[in-house]
């Protein structure tokens, strides 16, 4: 139990482009969901929180313009990377939860890349 | 706040051999503490949870952690290791304030296990 699943798993895309990734639980409702952004050889970096119709809650130097976040159902979240450039360049990580005290489950992640 | 420290970024052992990962942890108020494993170009799984009870908490793949209040760590121990034990593994804590609670990451240690 407790599936979360990114779609896509792999993206490639010219400078300037938007970018959707999607995030879904599959067998439970996620009334909390969470974006996360990793580098090469280091930690996981919060992005933002997001509860279920709810605007998202960003962390300190995240542009909120930049990476636009939906949660309009308690099953699907998605972020979309406007006007994408080579410094946006990362991989991107879901995850989702459904009791405040139980633990988060991850996606497998997404690797975006920005020519 | 909270904060967690991995004070080894690498650990590498042999096939078989017993292996302990060092996780502490900084919070002025009570924990959740948790360890997540990372193969390349995936998610985070979760390998075990501490929420309360019992300090000694066994988790998957036969994995086990010791909550130390006194010393405020969560260190992961494995008896014997298996060459599939190679991957990135992440402390990490949040505080049970509701539905606000986030996950602090370590820095991640690399577990390296060969023949």
């Amino acid at each position: 139990g407790a599936v979360v699943s990114q779609h896509p798993s792999w993206v490639i895309c010219k400078s300037g482009t938007s970018v959707k990734i999607e995030c879904r639980s599959l067998d439970f409702q996620a009334t909390t969901m969470f974006w996360y952004r990793q580098f090469p050889k280091q930690s996981l970096m919060l992005m933002a929180t997001s509860n279920e119709g709810s605007k998202a809650t960003y962390e300190q130097g995240v542009e909120k313009d930049k990476f636009l976040i939906n949660h309009a159902s308690l099953t699907l979240s998605t972020l979309t990377v406007t006007s994408a450039h080579p410094e946006d360049s990362s991989f991107y990580i879901c995850s989702a939860r459904d009791v405040w005290n139980q633990p988060q489950h991850f996606g497998d992640g997404t690797r975006l890349s920005i020519l | 706040a909270q904060s967690v420290t991995q004070l080894d970024s690498q650990v590498p052992v042999f096939e078989e051999a017993p292996v302990e990962l060092r996780c502490n942890y900084s919070s002025s108020v009570s924990v959740y503490l948790f360890w997540y494993v990372q193969y390349p170009n995936q998610g985070l799984q979760l390998l075990l949870k501490y929420l309360s009870g019992s300090t000694l908490v066994k988790g998957i793949n036969g994995f086990e952690a010791e909550f130390n209040k006194s010393q405020t760590s969560f260190h992961l121990r494995k008896p014997s290791v298996h060459i599939s034990d190679t991957a990135e593994y992440f402390c990490a804590v949040s505080a049970p304030t509701g539905t606000a609670s986030k996950l602090t990451f370590g820095t991640g240690t690399r577990l390296q296990v060969t023949l």
